[in-house]
């Protein structure tokens, strides 16, 4: 079974851009959740999409935004980048909604510049 | 949902066993602990969850106090590439997601 697979893989984008972060799940997984990762912030939740809807969303400013489509793809979008937003953006994948048995895709290296 | 606490680093000598202890002295009865890690510029890897039965799988096994206060994730025989960053989450399937904690970076070393 093939795994979550996130593209790009590698962006560059500059301050006041907009980006967006393409995700596909395990198949038969209905559940996705984006994380942000930091070296001085570690490893935090963004959101949740369950069955095209959001189910949980962690505190992050409205410039982050997200969907799921009837196919379990998920995207993400961050609008008006700022230097700060330069991370590793991580999706996981999990059968049910709430579930930390996840699987993480590879991620999504952002540098804003 | 439940505070967990980790070393912040550890070493183990390659072919031993290495114990990671977690603490989660605030768990409460439906609370699930689950154990990831993350190997230097790849997504965090699921390695195994319980309730309060002990459990093993072919990556792990995991521990778990009765009080279930604590638990320890032990890998058999650490290899060089089991150097990671390991993390403890302890969550109710209920309460939705959060962040990750700090973890505990192992070191296997020759």
């Amino acid at each position: 079974k093939a795994g979550v697979t996130q593209t790009p893989r590698y962006l560059i984008k500059t301050r006041g851009q907009q980006v967006t972060l393409s995700c596909s799940p395990i198949s038969g997984h209905r559940s996705v959740s984006w994380y942000q990762q930091t070296p001085g912030q570690g490893l935090q939740f963004l959101f949740e999409y369950f069955s095209e809807t959001q189910r949980n969303k962690g505190n992050f400013p409205g410039r982050f935004s997200g969907r799921q489509f009837s196919n379990s793809r998920s995207e993400m979008n961050v609008s008006t980048l700022e230097l700060g937003d330069s991370a590793l953006y991580l999706c996981a994948s999990s059968y049910y909604t709430n579930s930390y048995e996840q699987y993480f895709g590879p991620g999504t290296r952002l540098t804003v510049t | 949902d439940a505070k967990t606490t980790q070393p912040t680093s550890m070493d183990c000598a390659e072919g031993r066993a290495a114990n990671l202890p977690c603490n989660h002295s605030t768990i409460s009865g439906n609370e699930y602990v689950y154990w990831y890690r993350q190997i230097h510029s790849q997504g965090p890897q699921y390695i195994i969850h319980g309730l309060k039965n002990n459990e093993t799988n072919e990556m792990a096994s995991l521990i778990i106090t009765e009080d279930r206060k604590s638990s320890t994730l032990i890998l058999p025989h650490a290899t060089l590439r089991d150097t990671a960053v390991y993390y403890c989450i302890v969550r109710d399937t209920n309460a939705g997601k959060s962040t990750f904690g700090d973890g505990t970076t192992l070191t296997v070393k020759p």
